[in-house]
């Protein structure tokens, strides 16, 4: 069974950093591409990033590009985001998805983990 | 960018009945690269359809997908108590700028 888990969440001042976290499991994570989507409270999905099976491509929305980098491990079966230089429009539900390739639809989501940005 | 609009924003019918949700892009949406997903509250999103009209793995055959370029719409044939939902259409996109865009969603409810 497909499994992924998100964590890192947490409260974060205006302008502080975090990095989440995706455990995958029950799949050969190495083969597929990964991705990071938000929901922030009581609003719709918004793609985040991107990113290949090999980190080859890695893409980024224009509303994170500059703050947030998107990384992998294949070896530890994670995903990672460092969200640097966080606002209070960061805040949201963040979910991890797993997609065959770098472009294509979300077969696969985690529950999420939330990040609150707040001072 | 290419944006999605769903309408409507809230479809109120009753189980059993026949739900129709549209999605319509901006722009053309080449090969048909359009997903819908469905979320239901305190839930991740769940991928319902791809390709604009290929049902995922599991998903019951009372939901189909349809359409092109720009106008695309998924139907629930028969409604079921846990079909009530909010529903989500995406686009990804395989030509620069590669970036996926979602739809504001419709909130199918009783």
């Amino acid at each position: 069974e497909v499994q992924l888990v998100e964590s890192g969440g947490g409260l974060v001042k205006p302008g502080g950093s975090l990095r989440l976290s995706c455990a995958a499991s029950g799949f050969t994570f190495s083969l597929y591409s990964m991705n990071w989507v938000r929901q922030a409270p009581g609003k719709g999905l918004e793609w985040v990033s991107s990113i290949s099976s090999s980190s080859t491509y890695i893409y980024y929305a224009d509303s994170v590009k500059g703050r947030f980098t998107i990384s992998r491990d294949n070896a530890k079966n994670s995903l990672y985001l460092q969200m640097n230089s966080l606002r209070a429009e960061d805040t949201a539900v963040y979910y991890c998805a797993r997609s065959w390739e770098v472009v294509d639809y979300f077969d696969s989501w985690g529950q999420g983990t939330l990040v609150t940005v707040s001072s | 960018e290419i944006v999605l609009t769903q309408s409507p924003g809230t479809l109120s019918l009753s189980p059993g009945e026949r739900a129709t949700l549209s999605c319509r892009a901006s722009q053309s949406i080449s090969s048909s690269y359009l997903a819908w997903y469905q979320q239901k509250p305190g839930q991740a999103p769940r991928l319902l359809i791809y390709g604009a009209s290929s049902r995922a793995t599991g998903i019951p055959d009372r939901f189909s997908g349809s359409g092109s370029g720009t106008d695309f719409t998924l139907t629930i044939s028969r409604l079921e108590p846990e079909d009530f939902a909010v529903y989500y259409c995406q686009q990804y996109g395989r030509s620069p700028p590669f970036m996926y865009t979602f739809g504001q969603g419709t909130k199918l409810e009783i």
